[in-house]
Parts: C-alpha cells; structure tokens; sequence
C-alpha cells in the first residue's frame, strides 16, 4: 500500500481557498486517491475520490498531476465549520482496499 | 438515512470483563472495518470483513475478535479487555469497488 505524507496541520481565514497537497510516491497502478474530513469525536466523512487529472464535487477539487505521484484536495472558500483534519488515503479498493491505513493527517484550523 | 449505527455511544468497563461493541449498517454494503484511534497514533485499523464469514487483520488486531455471521453487523469482542485498549473505536462499512467508507459515530471506550 503506498505511504502519503502530508503536512501536519495548516492554517487560514474563511473565505480564502484551501490546498492541501498529499505525497504518494510509490502509488500503484491500480490505486485510487481518497480524501477523508474528522471533526472531533466523529467519524470521518469521505470528501472525495480521483484516480487522475480533476475531480470535483460539491464539496471540493482534487488536482492529480500525470505522474499520480501527489494529489491536492482544494477546498473553495472555507468557513469556521471547514475546521478539521483532512486524511489522504491511498489504495487498490478492488484487492486490499481493506486495508486502508489513515495518516497522521492535516489539522486545518480557519479562522475568522 | 443510511448510516451505520454503533452502540454503546460510551462505555466504561473493569478490567477482563468481557464485552462486544456493536455494529450495524443498513446499506447492504459488503465490506466493514473496525478502526481505533489515539492521540497521537491517528486511526489504525483492527480488523476487517469482505463479507460474511470472511474477516481479517489490520494493523492491531491483539486482543480482539470479531465476528460477520450476517452482512449488516460485524461486532468487535473483547474477551478480556485491559486499560491499553481505552481508545475511540469506529465501524465503517463500504460498497465493492471504488466507493469510499462510510463510518459510524464512534464507541468512547474507558477500562479502568
């Protein structure tokens, strides 16, 4: 399962736009890119998912660059409520996408 | 509502005295996972299920069981818990495939 690094926590102010960049290098070919938001004491929720180039949802953007060796969640606009960890997850969900290992994550505190 | 329900909410135990946390989803998704988290440690996986009948380890799989006699509960069984086991647990379960986890609120767990 490939390791992903990303930076321990970031801060910002509501309204400005948020980038969180995650580290895959060893990403297989079959693995997807998934992103996860906890608030404290809750389960995580799942953002979003990509295998390359652009996704977007209601919620936010993943930018995956052609050599899938990084990802970067956008969040537009962020308010207070934005306030949490963000966790990059990698993996092949149709072998040992079970096997799922969250990270440490990054802490994203907005502020007003 | 889709969701995964797990019960207790919070829990409060002696040492070596038995207990199951348990563990519903109404998705009919076939995959479930049991995570725990710490400060400091993030969330580690425990254990995990494919479908009925058909569990394996995650990451810290010592000193718990579990058990998928039906698609919707997959419980976690601690036969004799001991205060290194005080953590937050969370089930999630998915679809096949592609699909990111769905997770429950979570199971505040104390052995004193």
């Amino acid at each position: 399962l490939a390791k992903t690094t990303q930076p321990i926590s970031m801060d910002s102010y509501e309204g400005q736009e948020v980038n969180i960049t995650c580290s895959h290098n060893n990403i297989a070919t079959n693995d997807y890119i998934t992103w996860y938001q906890q608030f404290p004491s809750q389960g995580p929720r799942f953002i979003i998912q990509g295998y390359k180039t652009k996704v977007t949802n209601e919620v936010a953007s993943l930018f995956i660059p052609a050599d899938r060796k990084s990802s970067t969640l956008s969040l537009p606009r962020v308010s207070l409520s934005d306030t949490a960890v963000y966790y990059c997850l990698v993996g092949d969900y149709n072998n040992a996408g079970n096997m799922l290992t969250f990270g440490g994550g990054t802490r994203l505190m907005v502020k007003p | 509502e889709a969701q995964v329900t797990q019960n207790p909410r919070y829990l409060i135990t002696v040492t070596g005295k038995k207990l199951t946390v348990t563990c519903s989803q109404n998705m009919n998704h076939e995959y479930m996972s049991w995570y725990r988290q710490d400060p400091g440690l993030g969330l580690r996986q425990i254990y995990y299920s494919m479908n009925v009948e058909v569990t394996d380890k995650g990451d810290v799989p010592e000193g718990y069981k579990v058990s998928r006699k039906e698609k919707r509960n997959f419980p976690l069984i601690l036969e004799s818990p001991s205060p290194n086991q005080t953590s937050l647990y969370f089930c999630a379960s998915r679809q096949g495939g592609r699909y990111g986890y769905t997770f429950g609120s979570g199971t505040r767990l104390t052995v004193v």
